[in-house]
């Protein structure tokens, strides 16, 4: 099994402060994604990254993958109440149908 | 569009009671279908998956059990609940290809008294 370690576990921040999440593994990945889930849904998908050495930007969220395809980061600049969730990263389990190994996620509180 | 729906949102139900949670997509033909369950406030465990009708892949042995029998249902069913089938559970597609996005369902909220 591809285990993807993520931290912090816990985040909680004001608003306007900046922050990075980290998603690591000892295996490569060919990809690896990020959602963002609020409590009693389900997930939704931020990114796909593909390339090492990729970085995607979403307004004030920056995603990089690392040169070698086992980490991955996300950045938020002037964090807002709004960002306030659950962040997972998954990474393709290619033996298991496209499903989606998944990081323990990194539970973000941002308060006014 | 495409759309995932599952039902019930939550449910309360004593040990040793059978489980049969329903998950139905919309918009799409041949999806890859999957289970998963999350501890509270953590990441997704893979449970079950799906490439076509009957055709199940189990990941983690279990009391819970899955099927497929049509081409955008998949149902997810235990024959005696134990304590330790509480969480939450997600219903997910994505299309057969790589660097797909999963689409999930709003989950059941399953409690086992």
């Amino acid at each position: 099994t591809q285990l993807l370690e993520q931290s912090p576990q816990f985040l909680s921040i004001q608003e306007g402060e900046n922050l990075t999440v980290y998603c690591n593994s000892s295996s490569v990945f060919s990809s690896l994604q990020w959602y963002r889930q609020e409590p009693g849904e389900g997930p939704v998908l931020l990114v796909t990254v593909v390339t090492g050495g990729e970085v995607k930007k979403l307004k004030r969220l920056t995603f990089q993958f690392g040169d070698a395809r086992k980490d991955s980061s996300l950045h938020i600049t002037a964090a807002q109440p709004g960002d306030t969730g659950l962040y997972l990263c998954a990474g393709l389990n290619s033996n298991s149908g496209y499903a989606l190994n998944f990081g323990k996620g990194t539970s973000l509180l941002v308060t006014p | 569009s495409q759309t995932i729906h599952q039902w019930p949102a939550t449910l309360v139900q004593p040990v040793g009671s059978p489980l049969s949670l329903e998950c139905t997509v919309e918009g799409t033909s041949n999806p890859n279908l999957y289970w998963y369950r999350q501890a509270a406030g953590r990441g997704l465990q893979l449970l079950f998956y799906s490439v076509g009708i009957g055709q199940i892949s189990s990941e983690v042995p279990q009391n819970l059990s899955a099927s497929r029998p049509q081409d955008r249902q998949f149902i997810l069913s235990s024959k005696k609940l134990l304590l330790s089938d509480s969480g939450f559970y997600l219903c997910a597609w994505s299309v057969t290809a790589a660097y797909q996005p999963q689409h999930f369902g709003d989950g059941t909220r399953l409690s086992i008294l």
